[in-house]
């Protein structure tokens, strides 16, 4: 089946550990996305990623990174600089140069600190 | 810039009656326009979209959406509720060639028996 996986389903972190969320894609597209979404508030774009080897920062960046070694995966370290992690942290991936390119999201990884 | 206003956070319905989610989008550039749908704890799903062509959208699950350029809106209709629709729905605009999606606060839909 073609899609987006997000592990872990749950995700506890320590004060001043760096923990990374893995984002995973079939579906052969080029960009992708985080997004984190605290409740009443939508959803807040980190990075995206539009090719292999680029990203660049979204709304929200501090205290987060990412990577794109490869296509189909684009994992997010929360560092210990950010200092409210606690969230539900959503990955999405999209094929570009489609008129009104749809993203896809995936299930989500719920963060919660110890 | 683009912003997108979602005019109720929350809205009740008993099941078997009409749903009327409203959205409301300001965008420089021609928008696209997509409503998804969350259940509890799970990621974004798919609703329907609109990129310029026919102003009246039809959906997933018989949900549909109308574009109306001159009022800025693009409000989510349903004739009948299933107790299945509750869930939280996002209003969504994209301008232009950017790939940024901005997104309403949400609308919370609860659907009585």
């Amino acid at each position: 089946d073609g899609g987006i996986t997000q592990s872990p389903k749950y995700l506890f972190r320590k004060e001043g550990q760096n923990v990374t969320l893995s984002c995973e894609q079939n579906l052969n597209h080029d960009a992708m996305y985080w997004y984190r979404q605290d409740p009443g508030q939508g959803l807040r774009l980190i990075y995206y990623s539009q090719i292999v080897n680029d990203f660049q920062k979204g709304d929200i960046a501090e205290g987060y990174s990412v990577s794109r070694e490869k296509k189909e995966s684009f994992p997010l370290t929360v560092t210990s600089a950010q200092k409210n992690p606690t969230a539900f942290y959503l990955c999405a991936s999209s094929s570009p140069g489609l008129a009104g390119a749809t993203q896809y999201f995936g299930p989500g990884t719920r963060l919660l600190v110890l | 810039a683009q912003s997108v206003t979602q005019l109720d956070s929350h809205v009740s319905v008993s099941e078997g009656t009409p749903v009327l989610l409203r959205c409301n989008y300001s965008s420089s550039y021609s928008p696209s326009l997509f409503w998804y749908v969350q259940h509890p704890n799970k990621g974004l799903q798919l609703l329907l979209k609109y990129t310029s062509a026919a102003t009246l959208v039809k959906g997933i699950n018989g949900f549909e959406a109308e574009f109306k350029k001159s009022e800025t809106s693009f409000h989510l209709t349903k004739p009948s509720a299933h107790m299945s629709d509750a869930a939280e729905y996002f209003c969504v605009v994209r301008g232009g060639s950017n790939y940024k999606l901005t997104f309403g606060k949400g609308t919370l839909l609860t659907v009585n028996p």
